[in-house]
């Protein structure tokens, strides 16, 4: 079975850009959930969609914002891009919903901006 | 809002010399308590959900256990693969989410 595909796997940018990441889920799961990890804060939920519909977001400027399509692949997309930007973005998939079990990440989009 | 802090930042063990990772958490109903493992350079990989206080998982040298407000990672004489970052995350409420600490980096040396 598959796991979580993320592309691109590294990308630079520089400010006030915008900047594309891609997630394909496992099959058959239908929820995608976006964080962004930096050293110093961990790991930062930024949003979750569910068959098309974004049920939660995290506390992010509208700068940051997502779909997900109807074959659960997920997107999202900063634009203006700012330096303190720079992390590593990780999708992660689960059959319903992230807090009824176990979730599965993808390797991460490393995105450094200058 | 949901907080996780887990302790130390960072573990140094000798090959074989056991010790526990703490995970202490302030959430509005416990949904689930996770722990993942990641290293360098890849996305966390799951490891443990507990449900409930009281509540124990093992595998292989880790076993976590569950009490109403923090969590322990044990590892039993742990060898140098089990160096990684340990991450701790909790779920509550009816909210599609997933709230992780900050982690706690152990190293394992031969």
């Amino acid at each position: 079975k598959a796991g979580v595909t993320q592309t691109p796997r590294y990308l630079i940018k520089t400010r006030g850009q915008q900047v594309t990441l891609s997630c394909s889920p496992i099959s058959g799961h239908r929820s995608v959930s976006w964080y962004q990890q930096t050293p110093g804060q961990g790991l930062q939920f930024l949003f979750e969609y569910f068959s098309e519909t974004q049920r939660n977001k995290g506390n992010f400027p509208g700068r940051f914002s997502g779909r997900q399509f109807s074959n659960s692949r997920s997107e999202m997309n900063v634009s203006t891009l700012e330096l303190g930007d720079s992390a590593l973005y990780l999708c992660a998939s689960s059959p319903t919903g992230p807090n009824t079990g176990e979730l599965f990440f993808g390797e991460g989009s490393r995105l450094t901006v200058l | 809002e949901d907080q996780v802090t887990q302790s130390p930042e960072a573990l140094r063990l000798q090959e074989g010399e056991s010790s526990s990772l703490n995970c202490s958490y302030t959430v509005s109903g416990l949904r689930g308590l996770f722990w993942y493992r990641q290293d360098p350079g890849k996305g966390p990989e799951f490891l443990f959900t507990l449900y409930s206080a009281g509540e124990e998982k093992e595998k292989e040298r880790l076993k976590a256990t569950l009490t109403k407000k923090e969590s322990f990672l044990h590892i039993t004489a742990p060898k140098p693969e089990d160096s990684a970052t340990y991450l701790c995350a909790v779920a509550s409420g009816g909210y599609q989410k997933v709230t992780f600490g900050t982690g706690t980096k152990l190293q394992v040396i031969p």
